[in-house]
């Protein structure tokens, strides 16, 4: 069954305590792996999209990692405004369509 | 440029009425997507659209219907409201061909509309 799980389920940071937040899959025909970023009360915003093994993104503190069954959110040095929920996505084609299987979350919380 | 636009924001039904949601992007994107979010659940796909006057089912469509009369609008239709559809319900839409960075394929979300269904 195609699946994406990410833990942990919700995170508690000092600022600047770094940290990672996992996202596994068992998705067949993998395209691609996405990142977002949802504050509350809005949608999801796009942060990164991984396409190979081994491959790394970069963007301000967060950095995204990509393995053949998981990809890693690692977050340097965070901030109180980094304080979100960071939702995986990965896709799939089936047929002649993109299909994205969410994970249920990782709610971050950077205390001052 | 809104990007990804949701009307309206906020609404209460009783069991049995009725409503349409209505999406609209001004991205020129061809695809066009609704989901479902529910806490500890992920994003689940009601239904999509791969272009204007096509539509198809996703993982969760039991209760809604959809229709796309023009690219840039994507309407979902409850036609008899259960509790069950109370949920906040997401738009999203993206190009069908990727550019390097991947911006290209990511979808574009709009901010919700929170529905309860009393």
């Amino acid at each position: 069954e195609d699946q994406v799980t990410q833990s942990p389920e919700a995170l508690r940071l000092q600022e600047g305590e770094s940290s990672s937040l996992n996202c596994s899959y068992t998705v067949s025909g993998l395209r691609g792996l996405f990142w977002y970023r949802q504050d509350p009360g809005k949608g999801p915003e796009f942060l990164f999209t991984l396409y190979s093994a081994g491959e790394e993104k970069e963007k301000e503190r967060l950095k995204a990692t990509l393995t053949k069954k998981e990809s890693f959110l690692h977050i340097t040095a965070p901030k109180p405004e980094d304080s979100a929920t960071y939702l995986c996505a990965v896709q799939a084609q089936i047929y002649n369509f993109n299909k994205f299987y969410f994970g249920s979350g990782t709610k971050l919380n950077v205390k001052p | 440029n809104a990007g990804v636009t949701q009307t309206p924001k906020f609404r209460v039904l009783k069991t049995g009425q009725s409503m349409t949601l209505l999406c609209a992007q001004d991205m020129n994107h061809e695809y066009m997507y609704w989901y479902r979010q529910d806490p500890g659940m992920g994003l689940r796909l009601i239904h999509y659209s791969v272009g204007e006057g096509t539509t198809a089912k996703g993982e969760v469509p039991d209760g809604y219907n959809v229709s796309r009369l023009k690219k840039q609008n994507f309407l979902l239709g409850l036609e008899s409201a259960a509790p069950s559809q109370t949920s906040v319900y997401f738009c999203a839409s993206s190009y069908r061909t990727r550019s390097a960075d991947g911006k290209r394929v990511a979808q574009h979300f709009g901010d919700g509309t929170r529905l309860s269904i009393l």
